[in-house]
């Protein structure tokens, strides 16, 4: 069965930190990888998609992600957080030509000091 | 940019009873699914619905549940008989296209169910 870990529930960080948060998936097949966004009291948005190429992905407000296919890792990064970036954040995959059924993680709450 | 909107915002019912939560997708989506997320657990896929017919649900879809699109523009989904552990945040997308790998989800900002 599909699943997805990400590997930190909270993080606090300070404005001007890098980010790195990690995710891994389990799936025997090509899939799609996605992180999303939840800032306080919003519905969930899309940050950034994989779906084939190259496998550094650049997202919005400044967001990538790296997709290593032999880790089954699809990481995000960020070099310098802002406090605006306070939320939390899913990653998630579904199955490449499968219906949109979106596995997702956790989830990881990120706060950012000022 | 369009959105997905749902309403109530938060509903609280009483274990037994009936409700239905409501949604709106981006008008010119084809796909809709519902996903709930359980406080302090994962966003979960519920069901997926498309030429008003369900595409694929999940086995918490149960017989409680059901899905429908009464009209042009609202995607509903009713609960027969709530109980407690129906307890979530229940978040509304729509898709253009289902997942061919370019055709993203677009989530409403959920609504809060709280069964007593």
């Amino acid at each position: 069965a599909q699943s997805v870990s990400q590997h930190n529930h909270h993080v606090i960080l300070s404005e001007a930190a890098s980010l790195e948060l990690g995710c891994n998936y389990s799936y025997g097949g090509t899939v799609n990888l996605f992180w999303y966004v939840q800032y306080p009291g919003q519905h969930l948005q899309l940050l950034l998609k994989y779906f084939s190429g190259d496998p550094l992905v650049k997202g919005i407000k400044g967001f990538e992600a790296e997709f290593i296919k032999s880790k089954f890792s699809f990481n995000l990064r960020k070099p310098s957080v802002q406090w605006s970036d306070t939320a939390e954040y899913f990653c998630a995959v579904n199955a490449k030509g499968g219906y949109n059924k979106l596995i997702f993680g956790a989830g990881t709450r990120l706060a950012v000091h000022p | 940019e369009p959105e997905v909107t749902q309403t109530p915002s938060h509903q609280v019912t009483q274990m037994g009873q009936e409700v239905i939560l409501r949604c709106v997708p981006i008008s010119n989506h084809l796909y809709f699914y519902w996903y709930r997320q359980i406080l302090g657990q994962k966003v979960e896929f519920l069901v997926s619905f498309y030429n008003n017919e369900i595409s694929e649900k999940s086995e918490i879809f149960d017989d409680q549940f059901s899905v429908e699109r009464p009209d042009g523009s609202n995607f509903t989904l009713k609960i027969r008989s709530t109980k407690l552990e129906d307890s979530a945040m229940y978040f509304c997308a729509s898709s253009v296209r289902e997942g061919k790998g370019d055709s993203p989800l677009h989530f409403g900002n959920g609504t809060r169910l709280t069964v007593t």
